[in-house]
């Protein structure tokens, strides 16, 4: 099986701007989960969806939004943005049935912001 | 909230050495995961071992152990016979059984020496 993916691997933008990054799950998987990670803040949750419905949401701003598609991938938009948005942002997949629901990792986008 | 600290930012072991990293968390939950995640210069997120907190016995997976002290909440990485290819970042995570959000520590940098 293919593992998660993540479009693009890297992406420069300016302030003010808006971005959007994509994520394919692992097939089968339904829940799809986004992570920001920062060297001052380490890895912070940012949403969760499944079966297209957003389950769980971090404490982001409303700059911060996401969505599912019927095939399960997963869309993460941020608007303008801001210097402190640049980061690695992470998405995960996790298998249907599980008793951990552990998640899988997808590579990443690099987003840096000028 | 949940909280996980990691209290060692950097480790050093040599090869073929055992080294212990450690990881406490903080929840008044009675039934959660935890996991340890590596994530290599690559930057890609690799699950190394995982945890149910109903479970008394310790996860292990090959040279990869840990120690779960549920009372003291407290759940330390064991890896055996280090090899250079264990060098990397090492996250502590902790999920509750009611949603799939994952909290990380800080991480601790292991260097593998040769």
């Amino acid at each position: 099986k293919a593992g998660v993916t993540q479009t693009p691997r890297y992406l420069i933008k300016t302030r003010g701007q808006q971005v959007t990054l994509s994520c394919s799950p692992i097939s089968g998987h339904r829940s799809v989960s986004w992570y920001q990670q920062t060297p001052g803040q380490g890895l912070q949750f940012l949403f969760e969806y499944f079966s297209e419905t957003q389950r769980n949401k971090g404490n982001f701003p409303g700059r911060f939004s996401g969505r599912q598609f019927s095939n399960s991938r997963s869309e993460m938009n941020v608007s303008t943005l801001e210097l402190g948005d640049s980061a690695l942002y992470l998405c995960a997949s996790s298998p249907p049935i599980s008793s951990y629901n552990e998640q899988f990792f997808g590579p990443g986008t690099r987003l840096t912001v000028l | 909230a949940q909280t996980v600290t990691q209290s060692q930012p950097e480790m050093s072991v040599q090869e073929a050495e055992t080294v212990t990293l450690s990881c406490t968390y903080d929840t008044s939950e009675s039934d959660y995961y935890l996991f340890w995640y590596k994530q290599p210069p690559s930057r890609q997120m690799i699950l190394v071992i995982r945890q149910e907190a109903y479970k008394q016995q310790n996860a292990t997976e090959n040279r990869f152990s840990v120690n779960f002290q549920k009372a003291a909440k407290s759940f330390s990485l064991k890896i055996s016979d280090s090899q250079l290819g264990d060098a990397a970042m090492y996250f502590c995570a902790y999920r509750s059984a009611s949603r799939d959000a994952l909290n990380f520590g800080k991480g601790t940098s292991l260097l593998v020496t040769p």
